[in-house]
């Protein structure tokens, strides 16, 4: 069945930096992912959707590419701040698109 | 702003209480869901619903019941709580359309089953 990996183990970066969050996904690919952020205690908060005829997205400081070839989106964050520090969730479509799979997400903490 | 509500942040229950988890949107979205949250696990859906009194089970629906009597609500029952079923439980919904669109959260509900 398809999954999504994310790096369990938490992304620790300094401020200024640049953070990349890897998702890979395996099997089919998806026409679409999605990128949330979760902070502890609250629900996930919609960041980004990229397409797969999209290469790359931007959000201010935030930037998503899709690489259907090696089955990965990475998600940057530029100039990082520590108001950054959160969860960071991938997710696509199901084949039947009828739900979202979602990855178990990576924790960023950027410090000052 | 969507606004999605579940009515309690915090819940302690004990083992075979039946338990509700309520949510309400404010923004008149046809589909709505219930995930469920652990550790290591990421978000695992429960139950979705398309319309009022529809119901679809997701991957994880069993000791689990949902109820949608009006567009706005949809409830999360479950039956018989089991320590098990300890863990951060969300609600979402969206417009319309693919079920697959972005989703919008609820704040969760941290259930303890003692």
């Amino acid at each position: 069945s398809q999954k999504i990996e994310q790096n369990s183990e938490a992304l620790n970066i300094q401020e200024g930096k640049t953070a990349t969050l890897t998702c890979n996904y395996t099997n089919y690919s998806p026409a679409y992912l999605q990128w949330y952020r979760q902070d502890p205690g609250r629900g996930p908060v919609f960041l980004l959707l990229i397409r797969e005829n999209e290469k790359e997205k931007r959000k201010e400081r935030l930037k998503v590419t899709f690489d259907t070839t090696l089955k990965q989106s990475l998600f940057h964050i530029t100039a990082s701040q520590p108001a950054d520090s959160a969860t960071y969730l991938c997710a696509h479509p199901s084949d039947g698109y009828n739900k979202l799979i979602f990855g178990a997400g990576t924790r960023l903490a950027v410090h000052p | 702003d969507v606004k999605v509500t579940q009515s309690s942040r915090y819940l302690v229950k004990r083992t075979g209480e039946k338990v509700f988890l309520e949510c309400v949107q404010d923004m008149d979205h046809e589909n709505m869901f219930w995930y469920r949250q652990d550790p290591g696990l990421g978000l695992r859906l429960i139950y979705f619903s398309y319309d009022v009194k529809m119901k679809e089970k997701g991957d994880i629906p069993e000791g689990y019941s949902v109820s949608r009597e009006k567009k706005e609500r949809f409830s999360l029952i479950l039956e018989s709580a089991s320590t098990n079923q300890t863990s951060m439980y969300l609600c979402a919904s969206t417009p319309g359309g693919g079920a697959s669109e972005k989703l919008f959260f609820g704040s969760g509900t941290q259930l303890s089953v003692l």
